[in-house]
């Protein structure tokens, strides 16, 4: 069972702070790894798709890093808005595709 | 723009009954999943389809749980009989691309919020 993991589970901002958490998976048979978003009562939304060691993605204020050697992935938001509160998943793909695991998700919320 | 499609959005049901869960993906996407989200953990895949034939179902119950995709378009998640653990958040998701392409990006529909009591 591959295990993909997320931390911190829970993470309460001010308005106006720039945070940041992580995607932890396996460094080995890495293929690509996705991160959603996922507002409560909406479908999750596709932020990124990363494909390659050291690849950055950047869409707005959110950004991601990629580390497939040592085996995690951040994701930046610059300046929270409380329209950024939501849970952020990962997904973790392996051997070409054989294995679509997400982790269980970082809540984010981001007070006024 | 284009969305998944998914009905009911919630389900509230007593144990040992059945139940089912419908979904239409976007239009022109051959293959489509279905996941479990318990609450505090990640998605959990299901079942895969690839147009209509099922391509992965290792994680599904198959002694409750079936899923059929008849023609290839909208899918069918039926469980019978519910139990108490099958509380849970039912989504479906589509892709144009087939899961071992690298640049698969799944769209979700809103879910099914399932309740069993």
């Amino acid at each position: 069972i591959l295990n993909v993991e997320q931390s911190p589970q829970s993470l309460h901002v001010q308005e106006g702070d720039s945070t940041n958490f992580t995607c932890s998976f396996p460094s080995s048979n890495f293929y690509a790894l996705h991160w959603y978003r996922w507002e409560t009562a909406k479908s999750p939304e596709a932020l990124f798709v990363m494909t390659l060691n050291g690849d950055e993605k950047k869409k707005g204020r959110i950004s991601a890093t990629l580390n497939t050697k040592e085996g995690y992935s951040y994701l930046y938001i610059k300046g929270s808005q409380p329209e950024d509160s939501a849970t952020y998943l990962c997904a973790f793909v392996d051997n070409y595709g054989q294995n679509f695991v997400f982790g269980p998700g970082t809540r984010l919320s981001v007070l006024p | 723009e284009a969305e998944v499609a998914q009905s009911p959005r919630y389900k509230i049901t007593e144990k040992s009954q059945a139940v089912a869960f419908w979904c239409d993906p976007i239009s022109g996407h051959a293959t489509l999943y279905w996941y479990r989200q318990i609450l505090g953990q990640g998605p959990e895949l299901l079942v895969q389809f690839q147009d209509e034939s099922v391509v992965d179902d290792s994680q599904l119950p198959k002694d409750r749980f079936s899923a059929e995709r008849l023609k290839g378009v909208d899918s069918t998640l039926k469980i019978q009989p519910a139990e108490l653990g099958d509380s849970a958040m039912y989504l479906c998701a589509s892709s144009l691309e087939p899961r071992w392409s690298s640049y698969n990006e799944q769209f979700f529909g809103p879910g099914t919020r399932l309740t069993v009591l």
